[in-house]
């Protein structure tokens, strides 16, 4: 049974950078994808990026195209996301989450605990 | 971008009884759609995956239809411990996207 555990909650000031990490456990790490999803305060769910590690290229949603970067440890099994030019509308619960491919596609079955930013002066 | 659309944005019913969320997609998603559950403080739970099929655990009263653009979820014999925030996602292509939820309470 695969695993997602997350870093912790982190604090900000604007224009700055933060890397959340997304630990995974069981499964072959190489065979999946892991996502990135946000949740702004009393909001819905917005998806940042995906990785498959070891299989080419992340994919980006094009608002973060210019500022975020999702990579992947195969040694650690570890996932991360660094966001960068931080404002206070970055402020959110940042999860990763496992798109297990095959029939299943990107549909999220596995979510990490979530990790909170906060972004302000 | 595939925008998601659900409605309604909330709903309340009792105990036993059926509801229905449906979710629009902006364009042709073939079968490339889930739905999620997500109480307040929690991460999502997948429910649903490639528009009908029932993720491992999840009850039976819950299920899912539909194709296309459109879609539904529904819940037979609610029961209490449903109440909370569900989400239609697509993963037919890049970027993938969400429905804005529907939070569904108890009467």
């Amino acid at each position: 049974q695969v695993h997602l555990v997350q870093s912790g909650a982190e604090v900000r000031k604007p224009g700055s950078s933060v890397k959340v990490s997304c630990k995974a456990s069981g499964g072959n790490f190489n065979n999946y994808a892991i996502n990135w999803i946000r949740q702004a305060p009393g909001q819905g769910l917005e998806w940042v990026g995906r990785i498959v590690p070891s299989f080419g290229p992340p994919k980006y949603a094009q608002k973060f195209q210019d500022r975020v970067a999702i990579t992947a440890d195969d040694s650690t099994t570890t996932a991360y996301m660094e966001l960068n030019t931080l404002t206070s509308e970055d402020t959110a619960v940042y999860y990763c989450a496992r798109g297990p491919g095959g029939q299943r596609g990107d549909a999220l079955d596995i979510w990490g605990q979530g990790t909170w930013l906060a972004v302000s002066s | 971008d595939t925008q998601m659309t659900q409605s309604p944005s909330t709903l309340s019913a009792s105990v036993g009884d059926r509801v229905t969320i449906t979710c629009r997609a902006s364009q042709n998603i073939n079968k490339w759609l889930a739905w999620y559950q997500q109480k307040p403080g929690i991460a999502p739970k997948l429910l649903i995956y490639e528009t009908s099929n029932l993720e491992s655990g999840v009850p039976s009263r819950f299920s899912g239809s539909g194709g296309r653009t459109e879609f539904t979820l529904t819940i037979n014999n609610l029961q209490p411990e449903d109440i909370g925030t569900y989400y239609c996602q697509q993963y037919n292509g890049f970027p993938w996207t969400f429905g804005q939820g529907t939070k569904v309470e108890i009467e």
